[in-house]
């Protein structure tokens, strides 16, 4: 299994919050990618990297920001929570060897279950 | 056209059954094709990628029809373990992301 961990895996806030999920990776891929995972809705992409410091806003991006100051992190922030963001959060990760950014295989984290009350 | 878009199922088969999932894709230019397992509550994980010349891996075979922009998935003598979520998945027209379908469910019986 690819090395990706995520933090925390579970957490419950309330409405109005800041909420900072980790994303930390020890393959050394250059691409790191949030989604999220609503029933119904399938997986959908929030915001990406595509190098330090360098990221990009996806399909659902509206109320997320995001950072990579190194590699091996990728941070989701949610700056005002709402109970639209209750969700299962995952990170993946790809950009081995000649991996072509966006198309290439997906490697992803074990997920963060997110409720808003 | 939906981007990517798969029979949801479920489909419930007996141990030992063959039973294929079908997908359509909208953007005739995509390159890049797979079809990744989701077991519940956990993350999906890359089952196989789809070339153009179709592909098997042990059990499971994938097939790509280009003029028709139809991805299959072929699992033969089901397990009790393949029971899980397929989803099929296929590069954006711009060639920058991969767009997830929502998931076919199997479930195997005994």
């Amino acid at each position: 299994d690819a090395g990706i961990t995520q933090s925390p895996r579970h957490k419950v806030t309330e409405t109005g919050t800041p909420v900072t999920l980790r994303c930390h990776q020890t393959e050394n891929h250059r691409y790191m990618y949030w989604y999220r995972q609503d029933p119904g809705h399938g997986l959908r992409l929030i915001h990406y990297s595509y190098g330090v410091k360098d990221t990009d806003k996806g399909e659902v991006s509206d109320g997320y920001s995001v950072s990579r100051s190194k590699t091996e992190d990728f941070l989701l922030t949610l700056e005002s929570a709402t109970s639209s963001q209750t969700s299962v959060y995952f990170c993946a990760i790809s950009g081995g060897q000649g991996a072509a950014f966006g198309t290439d295989t997906q490697y992803f984290g074990p997920g963060t279950r997110l409720t808003v009350l | 056209r939906k981007e990517v878009e798969q029979d949801p199922g479920p489909f419930n088969v007996p141990e030992g059954a063959t039973v294929a999932f079908n997908c359509t894709y909208s953007n005739s230019a995509s390159q890049s094709f797979f079809w990744y397992r989701q077991d519940c509550r956990k993350e999906p994980k890359l089952l196989m990628s789809v070339y153009s010349s179709g592909n098997e891996d042990g059990r499971f075979t994938a097939q790509l029809n280009r003029a028709s922009q139809y991805i299959s998935l072929l699992i033969r003598d089901s397990k009790l373990s393949d029971s899980a979520t397929y989803l099929c998945v296929v590069a954006n027209q711009a060639g920058t992301a991969l767009i997830f379908g929502k998931g076919t469910t199997l479930s195997v019986s005994s």
